[in-house]
C-alpha cells in the first residue's frame, strides 16, 4: 500500500488550500479510517481530520471551521481543503491510512508535503 | 480530550529502560489509544493501539498498558533505533484523534 500527496508547495495568506493523497494498492473501502496530520516546522504532531469507513468525517475542533475532507474517487483518493490560510498553517502535511478493523491495524502514510504559507 | 505526555524529554542510554506517560483530562476507552514513533526526518510510524496490542512490525521490547486516564508506554531495552519522538493519540470516530504533545527519548 502507497500513499503520496500532491499540491501546492506555497499558498498565499487568505487563499484556500487544497491537498490530494492518491492510494495505491488497496480500496479505499479497506480503511479503518483515512487521515490527515501535520506538523509545524520543530513542533509536534497535530490531527487534522479523519473519514472513516463509514463516511463519515471528523474534524479537530480547532480548525473545524476551515476544514474538510472528502473522498474525492472511488477507491483512488482522498483530499483536505483548508480556507483561509494564515502563516500559522505552515507545516509538513502527512496523509495516512489506519488499515483493517479495531482488533487488528496496520498503518501507511505518505512521505509528507512541505506547505509554506507566504505572500 | 487534552492528553499530556510526560517527561518532555527521557535522557537515558542503550540497554535501558525508558518508561513514557500519557495522561488524558477524561477517561478514554483503551480500545482507541494509540502509541506511534517518529524518527527524525521520517513520518510517524504505529507502534502499538488499543492500548496494548503491538503490530505486526513491533518489536516485542515495546509494550503499552493503562486505562482510563493513565497510560504507559514501555521501551524494556533501548536499542540505538529506539531514540526519537513517541506521541500517544486518541482515535476512534467521535473520539477524535488528538495527539499528545510527545517525548523525546535521547541517547544520554
Amino acid at each position: 500500500v502507497q500513499l503520496q500527496e500532491s499540491g501546492p508547495r506555497l499558498v498565499k495568506p487568505s487563499d484556500s488550500l487544497t491537498l490530494k493523497c492518491t492510494v495505491s494498492d488497496t480500496p479505499l473501502s479497506r480503511a479503518f479510517y483515512w487521515g490527515w496530520i501535520r506538523q509545524p516546522p520543530g513542533k509536534g504532531l497535530e490531527w487534522i481530520g479523519s473519514i472513516y469507513h463509514s463516511g463519515n468525517s471528523y474534524y479537530n475542533p480547532s480548525l473545524e471551521s476551515r476544514v474538510t475532507i472528502s473522498v474525492d474517487s472511488p477507491n483512488t483518493e482522498f483530499s483536505l481543503t483548508l480556507s483561509s490560510v494564515t502563516a500559522a498553517d505552515t507545516a509538513v502535511y502527512y496523509c495516512a491510512g489506519i488499515l483493517g478493523t479495531a482488533a487488528h491495524l496496520e498503518d501507511f502514510w505518505g512521505q509528507g508535503i512541505l506547505v509554506t504559507v507566504s505572500s | 480530550i487534552v492528553l499530556t505526555q510526560s517527561p518532555g524529554t527521557l535522557s537515558l542510554s542503550p540497554g535501558e529502560r525508558a518508561t513514557l506517560s500519557c495522561r488524558a483530562s477524561q477517561s478514554v476507552s483503551s480500545d482507541y489509544l494509540a502509541w506511534y514513533q517518529q524518527r527524525r526526518g521520517q513520518a510517524p510510524r504505529l507502534l502499538i493501539y488499543a492500548a496494548s496490542t503491538r503490530t505486526s512490525a513491533t518489536p516485542d521490547r515495546f509494550s503499552g498498558s493503562g486505562s482510563g486516564t493513565d497510560f504507559t508506554l514501555t521501551i524494556s531495552r533501548l536499542e540505538p533505533e529506539d531514540f526519537a519522538v513517541y506521541y500517544c493519540q486518541q482515535y476512534g470516530s467521535s473520539k477524535g484523534g488528538m495527539f499528545g504533545q510527545g517525548t523525546k527519548v535521547e541517547m544520554k
